[in-house]
């Protein structure tokens, strides 16, 4: 059981959008920052999203991040076939002393 | 360009020890905070441990907490995860990441070694 709750899947048509949600406790999204991670099959984790809401060069402002409270938002527009992934957001526990992810969700492009 | 290489996977017998490897360059390896993240096979990713980039703050996941160690020879732009009291849950592929920073986040990754605990 992860610490932060994430959908298990969501799926959308190509060319629309989809959002990702990230549900925490004021113990980690409610104070820390969050991340977001692209996993394509077979691959390493690649970084999405950093400190809630930028994104590191070479990142398309397809992908956009957001925070309020307690839970953490990524949405994706303009969905393509390569979008199709696992998605995960990371953030960091003060209470655990430890980081945490997401449970992951796999992105479904129909 | 920046380079993580992680070795010293394998097949272990519960209860052994092993130590991961992650060879660094690219970049200034003793300025940077690392983590190790773990992904047993079809599961999600789970945070292991973090290493502070002078080696005076470390930091674990509770499901690892007294048999694992994370260390670092900056010297050898090397960081290691020491792996005791091994566990069947504890097949997964092994990730180091380096931290960002300026930012919450791990910019680069290691292509990861995969660890099977397995009588």
């Amino acid at each position: 059981q992860s610490v932060l709750t994430q959908p298990p899947s969501v799926s959308a048509a190509p060319g629309q959008k989809v959002t990702i949600s990230c549900s925490g406790s004021s113990s980690n999204i409610g104070n820390n920052y969050v991340s977001w991670y692209q996993q394509l099959p077979g691959t390493a984790p690649k970084l999405l999203i950093y400190d809630n809401n930028k994104r590191p060069s070479g990142i398309p402002d397809r992908f956009s991040g957001s925070k309020s409270g307690t839970s953490a938002t990524l949405g994706i527009t303009g969905l393509q076939t390569g979008d199709e992934a696992d998605y995960y957001c990371e953030t960091w526990d003060s209470s655990l002393s430890a980081g945490v992810f997401g449970g992951g969700t796999k992105l479904t492009v129909l | 360009q920046v380079q993580l290489v992680e070795s010293g996977g394998g097949v272990v017998q519960p209860g052994r020890s092993l130590r991961l490897s992650c060879a660094a360059s690219g970049f200034t390896f003793s300025s940077y905070v690392m983590h190790w993240v773990r992904q047993a096979p079809g599961k999600g990713l789970e945070w292991v441990a973090v290493i502070w980039s002078d080696g005076s703050k470390k930091y674990y996941a509770d499901s690892v907490k007294g048999r694992f160690t994370i260390s670092r020879d900056n010297s050898k732009n090397t960081l290691f995860l020491q792996m005791s009291s091994l566990k069947a849950e504890d097949t997964a592929v092994y990730y180091c990441a380096r931290d960002m920073s300026s930012g919450w986040g791990s910019d680069y990754w290691g292509q990861g070694t995969l660890v099977t605990v397995s009588s």
